[in-house]
């Protein structure tokens, strides 16, 4: 079945710093990739819909100057969160739509900003 | 390979009768359990979850059964109701480091 990594799986980090996180589509080809944002039992987050070749587009109210998307090729899409400060501490998940529309979820990235 | 199936994609059933929506995982160390349903163009909205402790939770119309043994959960929704229809994930966790998600079932309540 389709796979979709994520590296890392546990990030830490300074404070001020940047942390890029790399979501992979492992046997697909994905033109469309997720970015979401989860806190403990909450929804997930949508943050922005990356797309191949093109543009981020962000959803209302999520810093695109703050949380860079980059999605250079069909089977890869970064998330650089830049400058991380501790209230971006959270669970990011990415997903990628697979050719029967089906989506599939990356494992998610713990990142800890101290 | 997938650790968490939703092997069926779709699923349709009459306004007011029970809908089941099954999910299978193949990691005995998950210890968490959630269910998410998601709209188009929405992030997955958080439903229910379950401790591996327990084998079922409740929170109105929908109940959440867990069979460790079986490496199984299944969604209850009763009575289901049109407003429910969308795509519903399952996702398990190992003592919340990791979220594996299964591939979605997609409901439709006919009314």
């Amino acid at each position: 079945g389709a796979v979709v990594s994520q590296h890392p799986s546990w990030v830490i980090c300074k404070s001020g710093t940047s942390v890029k996180i790399e979501c992979r589509s492992l046997d697909f080809q994905a033109t469309t990739m997720f970015w979401y944002r989860q806190f403990p039992k909450q929804s997930l987050m949508l943050m922005a819909t990356s797309n191949e070749g093109s543009k981020a587009t962000y959803e209302q109210g999520v810093e695109k100057d703050k949380f860079l998307i980059n999605h250079a090729s069909l089977t890869l899409s970064t998330l650089t969160v830049t400058s991380a400060h501790p209230e971006d501490s959270s669970f990011y998940i990415c997903s990628a739509i697979g050719g029967m529309n089906e989506q599939f979820f990356g494992p998610g990235t713990r990142l800890t900003v101290l | 390979d997938q650790q968490v199936k939703q092997n069926s994609p779709s699923l349709s059933v009459q306004e007011g009768r029970i809908s089941i929506l099954n999910c299978d995982y193949t990691n005995s160390m998950f210890d968490y359990f959630l269910w998410y349903k998601k709209y188009p163009a929405e992030g997955p909205t958080f439903l229910i979850s379950i401790s591996s402790i327990k084998d079922k939770n409740e929170d109105g119309r929908f109940t959440v059964f867990l069979n460790k043994s079986a490496k199984h959960l299944s969604l209850h929704i009763v009575p289901s109701q049109p407003g429910d229809s969308a795509v519903y994930f399952c996702a398990a966790s190992n003592t919340g480091n990791q979220f594996y998600f299964g591939t979605g079932t997609s409901l439709t309540v006919i009314p």
